[in-house]
């Protein structure tokens, strides 16, 4: 089983469409979390950190389940600019900074 | 620029060549990460640093690959003995340690060509 896991899609979505995107973690001592994004042939960026009671930047809310260990992303009103790859990354081992990344999962937004 | 360099950005090698990439990282960070990406998965974990010392490195590694920071800034991955397997991109990336959560910040990364 992979540390961290997502569904590597693609989610192809009409422009103005809500998407959500999941991922799994199988370390319950896992102590942070993030998004990033990475679009094609370019460099992964942070696109937000997940914070236990959740949060919203924008367009964009993460939310995170420990019990369940599970972490989610909601894009609403979808623009042409977010398609690209999403991120899951996970924090293993506290402070000590290890971050492991999920697959990803790829966004179409289509006209 | 200040953001994270590596250098060089591509590398095209014969299979059995060794071969060196750099890292430079954010000057105030004092961790650097090493990833290997292929098409269609996302970075996977190679080594990281905090300052000089090498805290983990990746079951998966095999003995050809090496790393090093040898005066906690910029850090080198050596990969010996190159195999076509180890066509990839490889990224780096730093951050600081500040409270319970760092952003990473990447590099453009160094796509390896074996052949």
């Amino acid at each position: 089983r992979k540390e961290v896991e997502q569904d590597p899609g693609p989610f192809n979505v009409p422009e103005g469409a809500t998407v959500a995107f999941n991922c799994t973690y199988s370390n319950s001592a896992s102590q942070s979390f993030f998004w990033y994004r990475q679009d094609c042939r370019k460099e992964p960026k942070l696109l937000m950190s997940v914070y236990s009671s959740g949060n919203e930047d924008g367009r964009f809310t993460a939310q995170l389940n420990r019990a369940s260990q599970y972490i989610s992303l909601l894009i609403r009103d979808s623009k042409l600019s977010d398609s690209a790859t999403y991120l899951c990354v996970v924090n293993y081992s506290g402070n000590t900074g290890k971050l492991i990344f999920g697959q990803g999962t790829t966004l179409q937004v289509k006209p | 620029d200040t953001g994270v360099s590596q250098n060089p950005r591509h590398k095209i090698t014969k299979r059995g060549q060794n071969v060196t990439f750099r890292c430079d990282p954010i000057s105030e960070h004092n961790r650097l990460y090493w990833y290997r990406q292929t098409l269609g998965q996302g970075p996977e974990f190679l080594t990281y640093f905090q300052n000089e010392a090498q805290l983990e490195k990746s079951r998966l590694l095999s003995d050809r690959f090496s790393a090093e920071r040898p005066k906690g800034s910029f850090s080198t991955l050596e990969i010996q003995r190159t195999e076509q397997g180890d066509s990839a991109m490889y990224l780096c990336a730093s951050s600081s340690l500040t409270g319970g959560e760092s952003e990473a910040f990447f590099g453009q990364g160094t796509r390896l060509t074996v052949v």
